[in-house]
């Protein structure tokens, strides 16, 4: 199995400029998670997919950021516009099914600097 | 709402010394908690999950820990410790079981590792 696979691995973009994550669950996973990662807010979870469905998206920090969940293998965070303190690690897990009886599968991040 | 603490920011050991890593929760009801594993550029990694039973619970690379409700408390242990232990390590916990139930990270202890 492949894991959780999460493109790009690295972003750099301008501020104001629109910004596409990608993520691809593992295979039979029903539920997915988009978490974000910095040092002064530590991991924060932004929304929670189960079945391709929003579950919780209260973590989503304001209107420039969204996230859908077309099919059960594809998930996007998109950032628009960009503004420097979005500028974290972010990322896609996937589990078995919803809630928390199941273990999370983490992918390796995009890290997000916008200048 | 439950809520998750680790103590300790950053720790250092030396390789073949023992480990504790603290982490205090609050939650009013039987709390499900979660370690985690971070490795440098990688996403997170379950050690070892209690839901229930037995209070001492065994995880993956030789990890353990130990729930103890008097003092709300879910400390990891490593009789142990490698080089390869070094990560960032979350304590974690999860009000209940349904699909709308989400799991909360503490801030995280960084554990350095001399050889």
């Amino acid at each position: 199995d492949a894991g959780v696979i999460q493109s790009p691995r690295h972003e750099v973009t301008e501020m104001g400029q629109e910004v596409t994550l990608r993520c691809k669950p593992i295979s039979g996973h029903n539920s997915l998670f988009w978490y974000r990662q910095t040092m002064m807010r530590g991991l924060e979870l932004l929304i929670y997919f189960n079945n391709n469905v929003p579950i919780d998206d209260s973590g989503m920090p304001e209107d420039r950021f969204s996230a859908k969940m077309p099919n059960a293998s594809f998930s996007t965070l998109k950032i628009q516009p960009s503004e420097p303190r979005d500028s974290a690690v972010y990322f896609c897990a996937s589990s078995l099914t919803g809630g928390i009886a199941y273990e999370q599968y983490f992918g390796p991040g995009t890290r997000l600097t916008v200048t | 709402a439950q809520s998750v603490t680790q103590p300790d920011i950053h720790i250092t050991v030396s390789e073949g010394a023992s480990l504790e890593l603290r982490c205090n929760y609050s939650y009013g009801a039987t709390p499900y908690l979660f370690w985690y594993v971070q490795s440098p550029g990688q996403g997170l990694q379950l050690l070892l999950k209690y839901f229930s039973g037995d209070t001492l619970v065994q995880g993956i690379k030789g990890f353990e820990a130990e729930f103890k409700r008097s003092q709300s408390s879910f400390n990891l242990r490593k009789p142990s410790v490698h080089w390869s232990d070094a990560a960032e390590y979350f304590c974690a916990v999860g009000a209940g079981l349904t699909s709308y139930d989400k799991v909360i990270f503490g801030p995280g202890t960084s554990l350095s590792v001399i050889p």
